[in-house]
């Protein structure tokens, strides 16, 4: 147990829809990344904040949004969802930004579009 | 930008059989470097890491050596058990990328009794 939690952990929906998911980092770790896992881009890092601020974006589509909140939970958003949008993501944390510190991942949450 | 390449899979081996599978990477300034494990159905682990040239990663039996020279990072295991049936990435951070991670594509590999 990496002591990130992610819910929910499998979550089923149709195009067009909208969705929230949700991620809690380590007790004591302020910076908190999202990445997605697709069978034909791989593993692809998507955004990162770090206690409350964006700190870097990946390849997110401008459909995705994210935000960290005071508690440093973090919410990742996807609207007008698409068949393509189907893949696990994953919420990763990390003590600080530093080049050394280690990223503790969730168990991830599974998304199908239908 | 950054990438990293490591061998495709599967990799199929027999119980006590060596492992290695083979990472190298591009990247600008000094990265570390890490090899995370996803066994079936689950997330990603950390296996080990390394933050320097010529520093050896090591736990539960893999190693890995960052080398700067070759910049590889190859992961090592002297005798597989069927349990080490998972997914492996090797993966860098920069800090002048933001300090993601930048992943290769995952080695699948299977041990069998």
């Amino acid at each position: 147990d990496s002591g990130v939690t992610q819910t929910p952990k499998h979550l089923i929906t149709a195009t067009g829809q909208r969705v929230t998911l949700r991620c809690s980092p380590r007790s004591g770790d302020l910076s908190v990344y999202w990445y997605q896992q697709s069978l034909d881009q791989g593993l692809q890092f998507l955004i990162q904040y770090y206690n409350g601020e964006e700190r870097a974006k990946g390849n997110i589509l401008e459909r995705f949004s994210a935000q960290q909140f005071p508690d440093l939970h973090s919410e990742l958003n996807l609207s007008s969802l698409e068949l393509g949008d189907s893949a696990l993501y994953f919420c990763a944390s990390s003590v600080a930004v530093s080049g050394t510190d280690t990223q503790y991942f969730g168990p991830g949450t599974r998304l199908t579009v239908l | 930008g950054n990438s990293v390449t490591q061998m495709e899979g599967p990799v199929t081996l027999s119980e006590e059989a060596f492992l290695t599978i083979n990472c190298t990477y591009t990247a600008t300034g000094y990265p570390s470097l890490f090899w995370y494990v996803q066994y079936p159905g689950e997330g990603l682990q950390l296996l080990l890491k390394a933050t320097k040239a010529d520093d050896k990663g090591s736990n539960k039996g893999f190693e890995a050596t960052y080398r700067k020279e070759t910049t590889s990072f190859h992961l090592e295991k002297g005798s597989v058990q069927v349990s080490d049936s998972a997914v492996y990435f090797c993966a860098l951070k920069a800090q002048a990328a933001g300090n993601k991670l930048t992943f290769g594509g995952g080695t699948r590999v299977l041990v069998k009794p």
